[in-house]
């Protein structure tokens, strides 16, 4: 009963320094989604894609790149990490009909770059 | 780019209490949806609303589509201890083209109660 994995749970980065966040789901979705999670802000969206082989620029998307490796699997990398990305970061997925409008969750990962 | 206010910030409120919260949009959506966030979790949606004008209900938990389509509404009656976390909402476009299933967040409500 996995759902939307992320990896890792916590990750402490100092300034500068790149990292990958993975994210998984098993749902068989067309669609996946990154979000970040800043205090009054909501959820904003850094990037998505709507099926395999496509990812388009969200809200926010300056700072990140994205992979979508396969159905499965769309990481979010940051290339050189700032102060500004210590948030925490959702994956999301959809099964990406029309009709199938509830998008799923992961637990999130808390980021701190110092 | 979108905007969704979302109101209050935060509530405090006694058990058994009724809580009202909405979310208001500067443009049409011909979506919204109401999720719940409990700390060190995700969001897990309440309620899809898909319709103008449309009145949906999840056990205690009732929301509505504005009939203008840039605003929703979300009531909790009998408040109990379990309903504490942050409640949001978030609009969805017109699916088709690059907007497709992308959904905007309001800023989040904020609900403690107290026992």
């Amino acid at each position: 009963n996995a759902g939307v994995t992320q990896t890792p749970k916590f990750q402490v980065l100092k300034t500068g320094q790149s990292m990958t966040l993975q994210c998984a789901q098993d749902m068989n979705h067309n669609s996946m989604y990154w979000y970040r999670q800043d205090p009054g802000m909501g959820l904003r969206l850094i990037y998505y894609s709507a099926s395999e082989g496509t990812t388009d620029k969200g809200e926010v998307p300056n700072g990140y790149n994205v992979s979508r490796l396969n159905k499965r699997e769309f990481s979010l990398r940051l290339e050189s990490a700032a102060p500004s990305q210590t948030s925490v970061y959702f994956c999301a997925s959809r099964p990406g009909t029309a009709s199938g409008n509830t998008i799923y969750f992961g637990e999130g990962s808390w980021l701190t770059v110092v | 780019g979108q905007q969704l206010n979302q109101s209050p910030q935060s509530m405090f409120i006694q058990e058994g209490e009724d809580v009202s919260m909405n979310c208001t949009s500067s443009s049409i959506f011909n979506t919204w949806l109401w999720y719940k966030q409990d700390p060190g979790e995700g969001p897990v949606l309440l309620i899809a609303l898909y319709k103008a004008g449309e009145l949906t209900s999840n056990g205690r938990l009732t929301a509505q589509f504005g009939i203008t389509r840039k605003d929703s509404f979300l009531n909790i009656s009998a408040s109990i201890p379990s309903d504490v976390g942050i409640y949001f909402c978030a609009g969805q476009l017109q699916a088709g083209g690059t907007s497709y299933g992308k959904l905007t967040f309001g800023q989040g409500t904020i609900l403690t109660v107290h026992p």
